[in-house]
């Protein structure tokens, strides 16, 4: 059974770095076909899709956050890891880590299994 | 990039009611498109995949639709538990704007 478990700050100052570990419970992340994306969410607001990496060191990026994010595993941990620089009150969210699953044809479209969510304030 | 546009952004109804939310794309996205159900202070719950595929677990009364440009998410009879906060998701193959959502439509009871 696969499950994610989202850690980090819970409270960032302006212009700081912010780094969120992703725990990811299951197959190795090496595993082919494992995709985890981040996902962020500000208060009130909808989601907003930020970063994806592959089984194999592929990664993916929002383009209008890409000069700010920098998506990294560390395979002996099984952990999927997020750094945001230059971090804004507008970064302020809950930062979700999600499985990404495919529905065929070799795309991963979808985000069939999410952590809980961690809170992040920029203050 | 493409956009999703949602509606309504909110909607009220009552338990039993059939429902229907609309999910619009700015261009055709063939049906690369996923519906999200999420309640307060939980993270969001995959119930359909490819249009209107629905999830393993997902019960029936939920049901996806439409392909192209314009979709549905459909409750036939409205539970309690089923008032909650719902999105589309976009999947883009081509893009680097790989993955975008809804707004979300906020469903009240009424």
């Amino acid at each position: 059974q696969v499950t994610l478990r989202e850690s980090g700050p819970a409270l960032v100052k302006p212009t700081q770095t912010l780094t969120l570990t992703c725990s990811f419970s299951g197959p190795s992340l090496n595993t082919r076909g494992v995709c985890v994306s981040w996902i962020r969410q500000p208060p009130g607001q909808a989601l907003e899709w930020l970063a994806r990496i592959d089984w194999d060191d592929d990664k993916y990026y929002s383009p209008s956050l890409k000069p700010r994010l920098t998506i990294s595993k560390d395979t002996s941990k099984n952990q999927v890891l997020l750094t945001v620089t230059n971090m804004d009150t507008a970064d302020t969210a809950t930062y979700f880590c999600a499985r990404i699953k495919s529905s065929g044809g070799g795309a991963w479209d979808v985000f069939d299994i999410w952590g809980q969510g961690t809170v992040v304030t920029v203050s | 990039d493409i956009q999703m546009t949602q509606s309504p952004s909110t909607l009220s109804a009552s338990v039993g009611d059939r429902v229907t939310i609309t999910c619009r794309a700015s261009q055709s996205i063939d049906t690369w498109l996923a519906w999200y159900q999420q309640k307060p202070g939980t993270a969001p719950r995959l119930l359909i995949s490819k249009a209107s595929t629905l999830q393993s677990g997902v019960p029936s009364r939920f049901s996806g639709g439409g392909s192209g440009t314009e979709f549905t998410l459909t409750i036939s009879s409205l539970l309690p538990d089923d008032f909650a906060t719902y999105y589309c998701q976009h999947y883009d193959p081509y893009s680097s704007y790989k993955y975008s959502f809804g707004q979300g439509t906020r469903l009240e009871i009424k």
